[in-house]
């Protein structure tokens, strides 16, 4: 349960939907997330998705989780130049939780 | 209150000295996990508390690692005789187990080993 894999970048532009994909192997996480690093800083909560749900939405952000397919996506409507970040991807379950290497976003004026 | 707090933000040691990291995690919050993070990758698991009760650790904390939480609340972690590949973003994290999904992280502490 310890591989989590992301894509390493992916560039947008301010006002298009970002889309960033996740893979995990543990068929036994209870929880997904996602969590937002600026630079120098700690990992922000975005969100989180318990393993029974296929979808969860918060305002700018939807995540879908295809359980079948051990697939996790974040979507980030209207994507803002303040959304320019690292997202990490982490499962977990009752004790433990292994993230990605993150994706860095970068959004273009 | 103001989330997990971690002193210092930033330290800077030669080789061979020791340090130590403290975090505060958020009030009532019985699980308090050590991350370490380097540039380019996630956080790596270190080592987690259920309230004062070290229940894991990694293998990639060596015998030079140590960490406690002696009375359940904050916790240090202690670095002795540093290299410079302990360089890295040292996380620290809690979670309140009747609300299982949410794990907070603290802005980190960055050690630098010249």
């Amino acid at each position: 349960g310890e591989d989590v894999e992301q894509s390493l970048f992916l560039s947008v532009r301010e006002g298009d939907s970002s889309v960033i994909n996740c893979t995990y192997t543990d068929s036994s996480s209870t929880y997904l997330y996602w969590y937002k690093q600026e630079p120098g800083a700690g990992l922000q909560l975005l969100t989180y998705i318990f393993s029974n749900m296929d979808m969860k939405q918060d305002q700018r952000l939807t995540v879908l989780l295809n359980k079948k397919d051990k697939h996790l996506s974040l979507r980030i409507a209207d994507t803002q130049t303040g959304d320019s970040a690292i997202y990490f991807c982490a499962e977990g379950a009752f004790n433990k939780f292994y993230f990605g290497s993150g994706t860095k976003l970068n959004v273009k004026p | 209150d103001t989330g997990v707090s971690q002193n210092p933000r930033h330290k800077i040691t030669k080789r061979g000295q020791n340090v130590t990291f403290r975090c505060d995690p958020i009030s009532e919050h019985n699980r308090l996990y050590w991350y370490r993070q380097t540039l380019g990758q996630g956080p790596e698991f270190l080592t987690y508390f259920q309230n004062e009760a070290q229940l894991e650790k990694s293998r990639l904390l060596s015998d030079r690692f140590s960490a406690e939480r002696p009375k359940g609340s904050f916790s240090t972690l202690e670095i002795q005789r540093t290299e410079q590949g302990d360089s890295a973003m040292y996380l620290c994290a809690s979670i309140l187990d009747r609300v299982a999904g949410e794990l907070f992280f603290g802005e980190g502490s960055r050690l630098t080993v010249l």
